[in-house]
Order: structure tokens, then sequence, then C-alpha cells
């Protein structure tokens, strides 16, 4: 099955600075590759996502990008503010499944 | 227009005892997923349901898990004879088509305590 690895587990940066998060999967076959954003006590909230055909997608201060070669895949964030504080999952689906085999996790925090 | 919902958002069991949780995916949603999120760490798939078929239940930790949706809309999570290790947070999410590869909304989950 699908195995994802995700680093760091940690991530403190000053508000305005840049955040990179790291992914890296195991199934060469998964074929999509969303991020989603876990607040204290409330539900993972999709922030944006990538499909195996794309090799980067941004959304205002989001960006994802996508190595199929070496099957991994990052989320960059830029400008960070203090609403972003949050604990980041990535996960990727297989094209035969259908459920989300998720990294461990980066509990990001940006300090004022 | 509402999203997915879970009841009861916290349960507390003593060992041995029976729990069920309820899963209200948004309407019209056909693929429905339970994950289990154990403290600090990411959510690990369950099951999986397509309308009322359960597709997969290859993430089930035991047999003490069983899951249903018999009208393909609500699911229930039902945990025979609790154990401490049953201890974490239950979520569930549901996704409008069938195939991989579509959002998948999640609700705000069980946190269900074994003591």
């Amino acid at each position: 099955g699908e195995n994802v690895e995700q680093h760091p587990s940690t991530l403190s940066v000053q508000e305005g600075d840049s955040a990179v998060i790291k992914c890296t999967y195991s199934d060469s076959a998964s074929n999509y590759f969303p991020w989603y954003k876990q607040e204290l006590g409330k539900r993972p909230q999709l922030i944006i996502d990538i499909r195996s055909n794309v090799g980067e997608k941004k959304d205002q201060r989001i960006a994802v990008t996508l190595n199929k070669t070496a099957k991994h895949f990052s989320l960059h964030i830029t400008e960070t503010q203090p609403e972003d504080s949050a604990v980041y999952f990535c996960a990727a689906v297989d094209n035969a499944g259908n459920m989300l085999t998720f990294g461990g996790g980066t509990r990001l925090m940006v300090k004022p | 227009g509402a999203g997915v919902s879970q009841s009861p958002r916290y349960k507390v069991a003593k060992r041995g005892q029976d729990v069920a949780l309820r899963c209200d995916p948004i309407s019209g949603h056909v693929s429905l997923f339970w994950y289990q999120q154990a403290l600090g760490q990411g959510p690990e798939f369950l099951t999986y349901f397509q309308n009322e078929a359960q597709l997969d239940k290859s993430g089930l930790p035991s047999d003490r898990f069983f899951a249903e949706r018999p009208e393909g809309s609500v699911s229930t999570l039902k945990i025979q004879r609790t154990q401490q290790e049953d201890s974490a947070v239950y979520l569930c999410a549901s996704s409008l088509a069938t195939s991989g590869g579509n959002e998948q909304f999640f609700g705000p989950g069980t946190r269900l305590t074994v003591l």
C-alpha cells in the first residue's frame, strides 16, 4: 500500500517569511495529492490539491509542486501570517483506490 | 449548505462498553469514508462506502469495529467491547464522486475516550 512521509514535523517561522513542507510517497500509481489544514480541535480542511498531470499549482499565497519522478511534493506558503498557524497534512490517493493516505503532519507556528 | 456532521462530538466509554458513532454526509455525496486520528498523528483510513456498499474495510483494526450505511446516506461506526487503544478522534468524510481524486469533505469528528 501507499506510504507518505512528511517533513518537518514542526516548523516555526517569523511572520512574513515563507514556509515549505515536503512529502514523499511510495506508490507510483498515486495521482492525486491534496493538502489539508487542521486547526486545534477542528476538522481537516482542504487548502490546495494537485493532480499527477500537473507540476505546479498556485492559489494566492499557497503553492504546491509535484515531482513524479522523485515521488515527492511540497507545499509553499509565502508571506506567512499568524492565522496560518495550524497542523498541515499532505496526502496521496492512488488510481485504484479512493482513500487518502496521510503524512504525519507538520505543526506550523507563525510568530508575530 | 450544511457540511458533514457527526455525533456525538465527545464520547467517554468505560472499557468493555459498546459505542456507536454517527455520520451525516453532505446530501448527494456518493462516497463516505471513516478515518481514525490518534493524538498528534495524521488520520488513518478505516473503511469506505460507495452508496450503501462497503467497498473497502481493510483499515478496520479488529473485528470489534463494524460500519454500515444501510440507505446510502447516514453511516454508523460501531465499536464493540472498547479498549483503551481505541481512544482517538474518529473522522467521517464524504465525496461527491466515486473515483479517486475528488475532494473529501471532513466532519468535525467524534473524540472517543475509553477509560
